[in-house]
């Protein structure tokens, strides 16, 4: 399995308050991305990453910010959260270009109340 | 925009063979397919890349139809194992990025 680990598993907060998401891999890859996933929508790209401080957005990145100062790690930051960003949160990580499998973390279930 | 994926959900007796669609009105360079169990993350089970041999391991197969920009998954005599839902994900070409976009999922029971 690939190395990668997210936290927290599990979080509730409430409307307005910061959240952080933390994504950790250990096979030095230079990809990583964000997905949340909500029923009826798969999985959809929040924002990624191609190296050290060099970060893109993806298809639903207003509300969201990330951050990578260092390869193995990921951060993704909900500045104040709302109830919209009730969701799964996956972590992914991608060794290289284009036509290369993307591996994925075990999620993170964020409830905002 | 979100390639299409279809049925949205099949239901199979053990031994049954299943064929999972995925279209994209883009031109596509690969195609990934993925499986998810209820709670757990999606795991990767194969690439279909612009050119490239259709691929298969076990019961499981698929192949891409790059004039098309379609992809079908093949599960032949499945199992109780091969239960989840299965998503397609698409990469267009001149993607430096390995962006993939991600159908709506096709979910498979397979009951004994």
């Amino acid at each position: 399995d690939a190395g990668i680990t997210q936290s927290p598993r599990h979080k509730v907060t409430e409307t307005g308050t910061p959240v952080t998401l933390r994504c950790h891999q250990t096979e030095n890859h230079r990809y990583m991305y964000w997905y949340r996933q909500d029923p009826g929508h798969g999985l959809r790209l929040i924002h990624y990453s191609y190296g050290v401080k060099d970060t893109d957005k993806g298809e639903v990145s207003d509300g969201y910010s990330v951050s990578r100062s260092k390869t193995e790690d990921f951060l993704l930051t909900l500045e104040s959260a709302t109830s919209s960003q009730t969701s799964v949160y996956f972590c992914a990580i991608s060794g290289g270009a284009v036509g290369q499998p993307q591996h994925f973390g075990d999620g993170t279930r964020l409830s905002i109340l | 925009q979100q390639p299409v994926q279809s049925p949205q959900a099949v239901i199979l007796r053990e031994g049954e063979d299943a064929v999972i669609n995925c279209s994209s009105s883009k031109a596509l360079y690969s195609v990934h397919w993925y499986r998810q169990k209820h709670g757990e993350a999606p795991i990767f089970l194969m690439i279909l890349l612009k050119g490239g041999e259709q691929k298969g391991h076990d019961k499981i197969s698929a192949s891409f139809n790059e004039k098309k920009q379609q992809s079908s998954l093949y599960l032949t005599a499945s199992q109780l194992s091969y239960s989840g839902t299965y998503f397609c994900g698409t990469e267009i070409s001149n993607n430096a990025g390995n962006m993939l976009t991600f159908g709506g999922g096709t979910r498979l029971m397979v009951k004994p």
